[in-house]
């Protein structure tokens, strides 16, 4: 199955709703995870099933969607935030991820 | 917290073998999978292996499948990516992973920090 993320990059000012979309090639069900990576670190988990906030995660961030289509979104961005985010599907094995998207502070 | 800690990456000629290791240790919820993804700026985040807790049942990439062994000492708390016939695409940082599951493949968390893989003559 084959992930796509829109945008690859994006710019935003702190305090600005973030929305990152994620398209699977086939219905993949709710299985649709998020994950964010900062520069130099591992990967962390954000969102399990598509809209379940993973165990310290705030929440200013959410996730949407079922079947093909699902949205991360960040509803106030702040420093910290900075990194890059990828989705990530289980309904099929392997478990194949997005390309990522890379976001920076205006 | 659980938490991962890779070891026994480094420079590998094409053809050869190298083994990685991940320490678990920790406080979970209960016992779960243990995985492998590795990340190269070139194809991003790609799945490698997995074996689970129940059954010890095996995934692997088809890309790595023949060539890589996955194993567990559940006593020690030890998992091991045995990687031979190795290539130069196969040079990534790899990554083990715990697995939301005691089998199956769901998400991944914790990630360990990582250990780097070269392969190159």
């Amino acid at each position: 199955i084959q992930m796509t993320q829109s945008p690859s990059s994006l710019s935003a000012s702190v305090g600005d709703r973030v929305t990152i979309t994620c398209q699977a090639s086939q219905d993949i069900s709710n299985y649709l995870n998020w994950y964010q990576q900062k520069p130099g670190k591992a990967p962390k988990l954000l969102i399990y099933d598509a809209s379940n906030l993973a165990t310290g995660v705030p929440s200013r961030f959410s996730g949407s969607g079922s079947g093909i289509d699902f949205t991360l979104t960040i509803s106030s961005l702040q420093p910290e935030d900075i990194a890059t985010y990828y989705c990530q599907q289980y309904d099929d094995i392997p478990p194949t991820f997005g390309p990522g998207t890379k976001l920076d502070i205006k | 917290e659980m938490q991962l800690v890779e070891s026994g990456g480094g420079l590998v000629q094409p053809g050869g073998s190298l083994r990685l290791s991940c320490s678990a240790s920790g406080s979970m919820s209960g016992p779960s999978a243990i995985h492998w993804v590795r990340q190269t700026p070139g194809k991003g985040l790609e799945y490698v292996a997995g074996i689970s807790t129940v059954g010890f049942i095996t995934y692997f990439a088809d890309s790595v499948k023949g060539r890589f062994t996955i194993s567990r000492d559940n006593s020690k708390n030890f998992h091991h990516l045995q990687m031979s016939s190795v290539r130069p695409e196969d040079t990534a940082v790899y990554y083990c992973v715990l697995g939301g599951a005691t089998s199956g493949i769901n998400w991944f968390d914790p990630w360990g920090q990582g250990t780097l893989v070269i392969v190159s003559s």
